[in-house]
């Protein structure tokens, strides 16, 4: 079953311009990672950010954690057209059996 | 280079055959894990394994069988149970089993004939 929603499902940008992307789960959990996958290839790891953080900043991208609301968000600040991609959010719910879900991802087009 | 290695890219599978997609890590990682990703969809977890010689299903793992006699090899086969195989295929392995930072393979792009 589908954890984390993004949205919005597709986004299309202007080089420079800041990238927003959003992500609501639906139980608690230890910790909110967020991945990126270029057309056709495998993902690669961005950012985790833990239940007791409420941000986290890794280069040009700042992730924020809202435990209350049960979401994140995954902003990209000056984007580049190698930004292009598919990003997804993947929880780690709390309790046993923990395994990490993935959302369906957000469509980021950033063009020149 | 360290890193996840999945191969063959692109695979065909006949009807009633079973076929084997290959990984390999070199990042001396406890875990590893098998995905399935179809278009427009997240990942759904397929088995996973902590630790050599043992392994779990995940959540959709009818039709699919693997083993983990190495640490470095987590091979998946799609068997002919599998009706519909045809999706990209995602090997993953992590540190230790608590599913943080997942490093990826390139993935395998199955469909049948």
């Amino acid at each position: 079953s589908q954890q984390g929603e993004e949205d919005p499902q597709a986004l299309s940008i202007q080089e420079g311009e800041n990238a927003t992307m959003n992500c609501s789960y639906k139980t608690s959990i230890n910790n909110l990672q967020w991945y990126r996958q270029n057309s056709g290839r495998g993902l690669v790891h961005l950012i985790l950010i833990r239940s007791n953080e409420r941000e986290k900043h890794s280069g040009r991208l700042r992730v924020t954690l809202d435990t209350s609301k049960k979401s994140s968000s995954l902003l990209i600040t000056a984007s580049r057209a190698a930004d292009t991609a598919s990003y997804f959010c993947a929880t780690v719910p709390t309790g046993g059996g923990n395994k990490l879900t993935f959302g369906t991802g957000t469509q980021l087009k950033v063009e020149l | 280079d360290g890193g996840i290695t999945q191969s063959p890219k692109y695979l065909f599978r006949k009807e009633g055959q079973n076929v084997t997609l290959s990984c390999e890590q070199n990042l001396n990682h406890d875990a590893m894990y098998w995905y399935r990703q179809d278009p427009g969809q997240g990942l759904r977890l397929i088995y996973y394994s902590q630790i050599v010689n043992d392994f779990q299903k995940g959540d959709i793992a009818e039709g699919y069988s693997v083993s983990r006699e190495k640490k470095e090899s987590f091979p998946l086969t799609v068997t002919s149970a599998q009706k519909n195989p045809t999706a990209f295929y995602l090997c993953a392995s992590s540190i230790d089993g608590r599913y943080e930072k997942l490093f990826f393979g390139s993935g395998t792009q199955l469909s049948v004939l």
